[in-house]
């Protein structure tokens, strides 16, 4: 099982280009969620969806929109980048329904808007 | 909603023990999770706590005491590779997610 995988793991884009992050899971997890990641703020999450068929905001979600494409994919997309944006940006899943929660991250996206 | 607070920074021996603290607000309360994350890499999970009182894994343990909202995660036989980033995490309620302290930074010197 690859886990959770995510693509690209660099990207350098231009301010006002557009680009969509992808993330996959193998885990039959039902919940997905993206985050970022900026030096002394931890992890902030920008959306998630608790289930197929379902999305919600999280912290920072302004500049950003997502699809859950199915069960396994949810992809994050950014319509008009800013240097604001840069950063490294995390896809999770978990089983969604456990009071754990626990989550399990891909490798991660380093962007750079320039 | 929910917050935490945990120290920025703690620097330890290679050998010795260390305790990294978590105090939390949050309307209604589902446990207390750990993450790692080394320098480079993706978060892990290290441990979780629904109850009072402390679970043990390896050389790493955490607390949980909710009637103060404060837990730790405890470090046991120092090692070189536990230089890392660690967060302490809490879910609210069964409909929300995970909401994540900003971490604390470990550094292990010789």
């Amino acid at each position: 099982n690859a886990g959770v995988t995510q693509t690209p793991k660099f990207q350098v884009l231009k301010t006002g280009q557009s680009m969509t992050l992808q993330c996959a899971q193998d885990m039959n997890h039902n919940s997905m969620y993206w985050y970022r990641q900026d030096p002394g703020m931890g992890l902030r999450l920008i959306y998630y969806s608790a289930s197929e068929g379902t999305t919600d905001k999280g912290e920072v979600p302004n500049g950003y929109n997502v699809s859950r494409l199915n069960k396994r994919e949810f992809s994050l997309r950014l319509e008009s980048a800013a240097p604001s944006q840069t950063s490294v940006y995390f896809c999770a899943s978990s089983e969604g329904v456990a009071r754990t929660d626990t989550q399990y991250f891909g490798p991660g996206t380093r962007l750079t808007v320039l | 909603g929910q917050s935490l607070e945990q120290p920025s920074e703690v620097t330890a021996v290679e050998g010795a023990i260390v305790q990294i603290n978590c105090t939390y607000q949050t309307s209604g309360f589902y446990g207390l999770s750990w993450y790692q994350q080394h320098d480079g890499g993706a978060p892990t999970f290290l441990s979780y706590n629904a109850l009072d009182g402390l679970e043990e894994t390896g050389r790493f343990s955490s607390f949980l005491s909710r009637s103060d909202s404060y837990g730790y995660l405890l470090l046991q036989e120092l090692q070189m590779k536990d230089s890392a980033s660690y967060f302490c995490a809490v879910r609210g309620s069964g409909n929300t997610p995970l909401v994540f302290g900003k971490g604390t930074r470990l550094s292990v010197i010789a």
